[in-house]
């Protein structure tokens, strides 16, 4: 049981921004949310992650709804490689991963 | 620093032969963890140790699969009597230990099992 809630897809242009949500309505006061993504033949790769607050690094920045029910991973301008199957996890230790969001990048 | 290794990356077996597969986590992280993905599907977690303890073992960790982590350092994961079922990608994962469990996870690029 994931535990979140991701679209299967999602379609985006090269150099635009890209808005992947994710809801997790049940999460605890103590799960983290987590956004890894991962490319083919390769393992997960990290993004970002936070508890409560926006977070925003190198890669990405993350939006977390002030209930905490739900978030956005926000990819500011969508790359080719940015290319992958993104995943969105509420966790304390351990990483459990649902299905993901296949997403494509259109040049 | 050069990241979690696993190896092999490759292994094709008989059903009913033992493998053993190994990790080399990131130096100075505590906590290592051990995941299975099949085709199609997100990773699933097997199970972790902090330093050389195995803190938690996912019930789809069978009687066949034994992990160990020795002094700490690097890690192995052996499945015995193998199955066609066994057939994934084995990925290994490390972390620091800090505050909390907010610490991002690692990943190696995997030994991908074919039992045949």
């Amino acid at each position: 049981d994931a535990k979140t809630t991701q679209p299967n897809s999602m379609e985006s242009n090269e150099e635009e921004p890209v808005h992947l949500p994710c809801n997790h309505s049940t999460i605890s006061g103590t799960d983290y949310i987590h956004w890894y993504r991962q490319l083919p033949s390769q393992g997960p790769e990290y993004v970002i992650h936070g508890l409560t607050s926006n977070v925003n690094n190198r890669m990405a920045s993350l939006a977390i709804a002030e209930d905490r029910k739900s978030s956005t991973l926000i990819l500011h301008r969508a790359t080719l490689r940015d290319a992958a199957v993104y995943y969105c996890i509420r966790s304390y230790g351990k990483l459990t991963f649902g299905q993901g969001t296949i997403l494509t990048v259109h040049p | 620093d050069t990241g979690v290794s696993q190896d092999p990356r490759h292994k094709i077996t008989k059903r009913g032969q033992n493998v053993t597969f190994r990790c080399d986590p990131i130096s100075e992280h505590n906590r290592l963890y051990w995941y299975r993905q099949t085709l199609g599907q997100g990773p699933e977690f097997l199970t972790y140790f902090q330093n050389e303890a195995q803190l938690e073992k996912s019930r789809l960790l069978s009687d066949r699969f034994s992990a160990e982590r020795p002094k700490g350092s690097f890690s192995t994961l052996e499945i015995q009597r193998t199955e066609q079922g066994d057939s994934a990608m084995y990925l290994c994962a490390s972390s620091p230990l800090g505050w909390g469990q907010g610490y991002e996870q690692y990943f190696g690029p995997g030994t991908r099992l074919t039992v045949t």
